[in-house]
Formats: structure tokens, sequence, C-alpha cells
């Protein structure tokens, strides 16, 4: 079975500095990890994913994550937060046999001025 | 339009009546998903469809719920003799789905409360 976890249910941070939004998971052979982003009252856009090759992946609004695979974590970062990036963030895991992504229960972010 | 579509917006029932969720995927996409959002809650995965292939039922919480995907694109999610504990946000996802590796597309939702 796959499984995700975000053990944060919110996370904040001041505008301007940099940001951590923690995400672990489990699977059978190896995963394909997503973030997702849920802005208020929107439906959820994609960041960036994990499929193979280098560690640190990087996505859309500046946002990176890396994977480590001896830590089974794939965090989300951000090296200097915008207000703006305030919303609801999921991590999402796949392995290689089962189609549907599992998501985790998401860590809202709040960014203050 | 380009993006998925879902209709409706917001459905309110009366607790044992049936609802259907509509979903327009974006053309193209093979793959089609409905997920499940309570309030407070992560993404409760309920059913994938992929081309001609058996869907993936194994997340469909009661035989209550069933989904058909009509001409490989557009998605029907019924809920039968609602529940209480059935209202939630219903996201309806599309993905060009290259070998597990595409990312999902959601539409914005179908805010349904049981009374």
């Amino acid at each position: 079975a796959q499984s995700v976890a975000q053990p944060e249910d919110q996370v904040n941070v001041a505008e301007g500095n940099p940001l951590t939004v923690k995400c672990t998971y489990s699977v059978s052979g190896n995963p394909y990890l997503f973030w997702y982003v849920q802005y208020p009252n929107r439906g959820l856009q994609f960041l960036l994913k994990y499929i193979t090759g280098d560690n640190l992946v990087k996505g859309s609004y500046g946002f990176e994550a890396e994977f480590n695979k001896s830590q089974t974590s794939f965090h989300l970062k951000k090296p200097s937060a915008l207000v703006s990036d305030s919303a609801l963030y999921f991590c999402a895991v796949r392995d290689m046999g089962r189609r549907a992504l599992t998501f985790g229960s998401g860590t809202r972010l709040q960014v203050q001025p | 339009g380009a993006g998925v579509s879902q209709s409706p917006s917001n459905k309110v029932t009366e607790k044992g009546k049936d609802v259907e969720l509509r979903c327009d995927p974006i053309s193209g996409h093979t793959a089609l998903y409905w997920y499940r959002q309570s309030l407070g809650q992560g993404l409760e995965f309920l059913i994938y469809f992929q081309g001609n292939s058996a869907p993936d039922k194994s997340g469909l919480p009661s035989d209550r719920f069933s989904a058909e995907r009509t001409g490989g694109s557009v998605s029907t999610l019924t809920i039968q003799r609602t529940q209480q504990e059935d209202s939630a946000v219903y996201l309806c996802a599309s993905s060009v789905d290259r070998g597990n590796t595409g990312e999902l597309f959601f539409g914005e939702g179908s805010r349904l409360t049981v009374l």
C-alpha cells in the first residue's frame, strides 16, 4: 500500500523568509511524487513532480522540492515566501503499479506580511 | 473549454435522495479520476478510468456510489440514498497518463451538502 504523511497541519512564516512544508511517503518500489496547491475556493493546481533523475526538482512560482530516498521524504521549499503563497498544500505519491495518486492530509501555509 | 469542468458547483439535497455529479475532462485526456475532499481532510480517492480499461473502483466507500464514463470523455458520479456523511467537495481530475508520470488537472469541484 502507498501512503503519504504531512506532519504539520499549518506552517506560519514571515514574508521574505524561507519556507519548508514537510512530506514523507511509503510505497513499494520507486515512487512518483507530486506537490499540489489549493487556493481558497479553487481547484488543485500542479506545482512540481519527481519521477527520476536529479533529486532537486524545480516547479512553478519559485517552489522546489528535494527527494530524499533514505529518509523517504519530499519536502517542499521556497527561498523567500510571499503573502500570495498562502494556501493549502498537498503532497501526493503514486507507485509504479498503482494508477491513482494517494494524497496527504494537506498543510496550510500562512505567510504573514 | 480549456480546463476540467464540473457541474453543479453546489448541490444541496435531502437525506435519502439520489444525486448526480458531472465531469467534463480536458479534451484528449484518457485518464479521469474522482476524489472526495471532506472538511479538514485530505483527498480521498474514489474511482479511476483509463481509456477502455475496466475502472479502478477500489476507493468507492459503499455500493451507494457508482460512476460511469461515456465515450471515453464525460463522467458522471452517482450517489444513491445520500447520507449526511456524504457531504463533501467532489473533485474530478484528468490526465494524459504517460505511464503514471503525468500530472493531474483538477476541476473546481462540486460541493455536496446533504441535509
